[in-house]
């Protein structure tokens, strides 16, 4: 089962506009990752957040993260058609678990040209 | 430098046949991560190798899946007696925790159709 929940799960906006998505997630975390999809195959790292990090940016990606309430969000600012991909977020539940990723479901962004 | 490869990058079997797929990670990296992607499932955890340690397998759906990853370096996953639900994108992935790099780098992808 997928530990991470990402809202919304599509996302349509115009080239310019920023882009919200959010992802909760239910045990305690190492870290939690950001990664790009295009065209259903290989994903790209973005951004990764550490468990005692509160918010990181990245260039036009900002993160946050609140582990009181088991969520983070990745907004992309000033959105561009190239950024039209699938994002899911993924933690790293540490422990035994060290190093292996639990992914969401993901949202699917559309950027309008 | 090069990118995490798997091979091939496309893979039509018929139900009940064996199937291999491979993963070269990217030279250096320590860890070693099979996911499988379908419609259905989302992004599935496989299997994981660390170093010399004994893999985790926690996400092999059955005991038809088994992956070996020789030399510290290839790893290559196989399923036996294949069935359509096995259809689906295999990705596997590679980093280097044990340096405090925990971000994984993704390889393109299997897409195995079992007919």
């Amino acid at each position: 089962s997928q530990q991470g929940e990402e809202d919304p799960q599509a996302l349509s906006i115009q080239e310019g506009e920023n882009a919200t998505m959010n992802c909760s997630y239910k045990t305690s975390i190492n870290n939690l990752q950001w990664y790009r999809q295009n065209s259903g195959r290989g994903l790209v790292h973005l951004i990764l957040i550490r468990s005692n990090e509160r918010e990181k940016h990245s260039g036009r990606l900002r993160v946050t993260l609140d582990t009181s309430k088991k969520s983070s969000s990745l907004l992309i600012t000033a959105s561009r058609a190239a950024d039209t991909a699938s994002y899911f977020c993924a933690t790293d539940n540490g422990g035994t678990s060290y190093g292996k990723l639990t992914f969401g479901q993901g949202t699917i962004l559309t950027v309008h040209p | 430098g090069a990118g995490v490869s798997q091979s091939p990058s496309n893979k039509v079997t018929e139900k009940g046949k064996d199937v291999e797929l491979r993963c070269d990670p990217i030279s250096g990296h320590t860890a070693l991560y099979w996911y499988r992607q379908s419609l259905g499932q989302g992004l599935e955890f496989l299997i994981y190798f660390q170093g010399n340690s004994a893999p985790d397998k926690s996400g092999l759906p059955s005991d038809r899946f088994s992956a070996e990853r020789t030399g510290g370096s290839v790893s290559t996953l196989t399923i036996q007696r294949t069935q359509q639900e096995d259809s689906a994108v295999y990705l596997c992935a590679s980093s280097k925790p044990g340096q405090g790099t925990y971000e994984q780098y993704f390889g393109p992808g299997t897409r195995l159709t079992v007919t």
